[in-house]
């Protein structure tokens, strides 16, 4: 069955930088696209970015530009998203996703990591 | 970037009432050339992830009970729970994927009656 399992729970301090791990198993991972995706406390989903697994094209969310980073290990079937300059805004859970091409609904989720900032 | 526009905010259903969600996109999500809107529905309970419950703004997605149904086009889309049970107690949020970057609804909180 299709499956992502994120890396887990993780404490920053202002300034810093988080690295989140994503590992899909199930099917082939170079058929779909993965999406990073947060949610703040009591806030509503928020896109961040693709990044096209079999050529490693990618897409962010002018909102990011500058600070994350989304990468992959085909043979490890795994994407990892790389946000920088942390500031409390940035606390949330980030979510990967799949989908079906560039464009499309996300039918398969992680669990979730929670990324805390706080001095 | 589109704004989606939920409404309700939140509902209070009793079991097996009807209820029905709204969302409103600020431009069209309809992608011409070929006839699809780039609209989800998601269901989301307290600590998981979203489930996608509808694509192209009308088609079920496999598993989904078919008490949940989705209609629109353009910019006007309806969720319909036919008959409320207690699991669908939930956050509903749509989705618009027709431009980058996706933008979601900010969500309809249905609780028990």
């Amino acid at each position: 069955q299709v499956q992502f399992v994120q890396s887990g729970a993780e404490m920053k301090k202002p300034g810093a930088s988080v690295k989140v791990s994503c590992k899909a198993s199930g099917y082939t991972f170079i058929d779909y696209t993965i999406h990073w995706l947060r949610q703040a406390p009591g806030q509503r989903l928020e896109w961040m970015g693709w990044i096209d697994v079999d050529n490693g094209a990618t897409k962010y969310s002018q909102r990011f530009r500058g600070r994350v980073t989304m990468t992959w290990d085909r043979s490890a079937s795994t994407s990892y998203m790389d946000l920088t300059s942390l500031r409390s805004e940035d606390t949330a859970v980030y979510f990967c996703t799949r989908t079906r091409g560039d464009y499309g609904s996300s039918d398969y989720w992680g669990q979730g990591t929670l990324v805390t900032v706080s001095s | 970037d589109i704004v989606m526009t939920q409404s309700p905010d939140s509902l209070a259903v009793s079991l097996g009432e009807r209820t029905t969600i709204n969302c409103k996109s600020s431009q069209s999500v309809l992608y011409i050339s070929n006839n699809k809107n780039y609209l989800a529905w998601y269901q989301q309970k307290p600590g998981q992830p979203p489930k996608l419950l509808i694509h192209w703004a009308s088609t079920r997605e496999s598993g989904v009970p078919d008490r949940f149904s989705a209609s629109g086009s353009g910019t006007d889309f309806t969720l319909t729970i036919s008959s409320m049970q207690a699991e669908d107690v939930a956050i509903y949020y749509c989705q618009q994927y027709y431009n980058v970057p996706f933008t979601f609804g900010g969500g309809t909180k249905i609780e028990m009656k």
